[in-house]
């Protein structure tokens, strides 16, 4: 079956200590993405990636990092969590940049 | 299930009937705009898309319509289902920031039965 699948699904955890959510897809798909979702606030892209090696910043990129080493994955790293972090986030890809993007089911995450 | 937005505007239609969904558009360099329906708990899903050099796109039991003059977009759903109920979310995207999508806010419809 085609998915994006995100790990993991819910977090709990304090300002400060570093984590990591995962995001991989089965389609094959060049392009990637992160967004985190805040009522009143909608979707906002954090960061994208074209293609392996190759990321870009969204709208709010500040407090994360992106890696793109391999077309499957696109990991979403907070090396220091702080509160406002708080969100849930989501992660799509898409064949290619002009194709529709695909989402997981989405990560929430609680930072104390 | 889980809270997507605050204060959302919410259309209400009667089962069978026709919905049509609103959406005001920001960049008249967009040209590529993209309609999503979120469930509770679950990731925006992908339901029909259209280019700036079409006025009209049909998929099933879905229409989505263009005008650009006006920056306006609908998504209109025949005999709207139960099933149908869900949170509805426009993006638009230029081309030249290479796939990167603006939601709009998003729009609240309920199913009556």
């Amino acid at each position: 079956e085609a998915q994006v699948t995100q790990n993991p699904r819910y977090l709990i955890t304090v300002t400060g200590k570093k984590l990591t959510v995962t995001c991989s897809q089965n389609m094959n798909h060049e392009y990637m993405s992160w967004y985190r979702q805040d009522p009143g606030l909608g979707l906002r892209q954090i960061y994208y990636s074209m293609n392996v090696e190759v990321t870009d910043k969204g709208d709010v990129p500040e407090g994360y990092k992106v890696s793109r080493k391999e077309k499957r994955n696109f990991p979403l790293i907070l090396e220091s969590p702080s509160p406002n972090q708080t969100s849930l986030y989501f992660c799509a890809s898409a064949s290619q940049g002009d194709q529709p993007q695909h989402f997981g089911d989405g990560t929430r995450l609680s930072i104390l | 299930g889980e809270s997507v937005g605050l204060h959302l505007p919410t259309l209400s239609v009667q089962e069978g009937d026709n919905s049509i969904i609103n959406c005001a558009y920001s960049n008249s360099a967009s040209d590529y705009f993209i309609w999503y329906k979120q469930e509770s708990g679950k990731g925006p899903q992908f339901i029909i898309d259209i280019r700036s050099n079409m006025d009209k796109r049909q998929g099933q039991r879905v229409t989505v319509l263009l005008n650009k003059t006006v920056k306006h977009l609908s998504l209109q759903i025949a005999a709207t289902q139960p099933g149908d109920s869900a949170v509805y979310f426009c993006a638009e995207s230029p081309w030249e920031y290479g796939n990167k999508l603006v939601f709009g806010a998003g729009t609240i419809l309920r199913v009556k039965s």
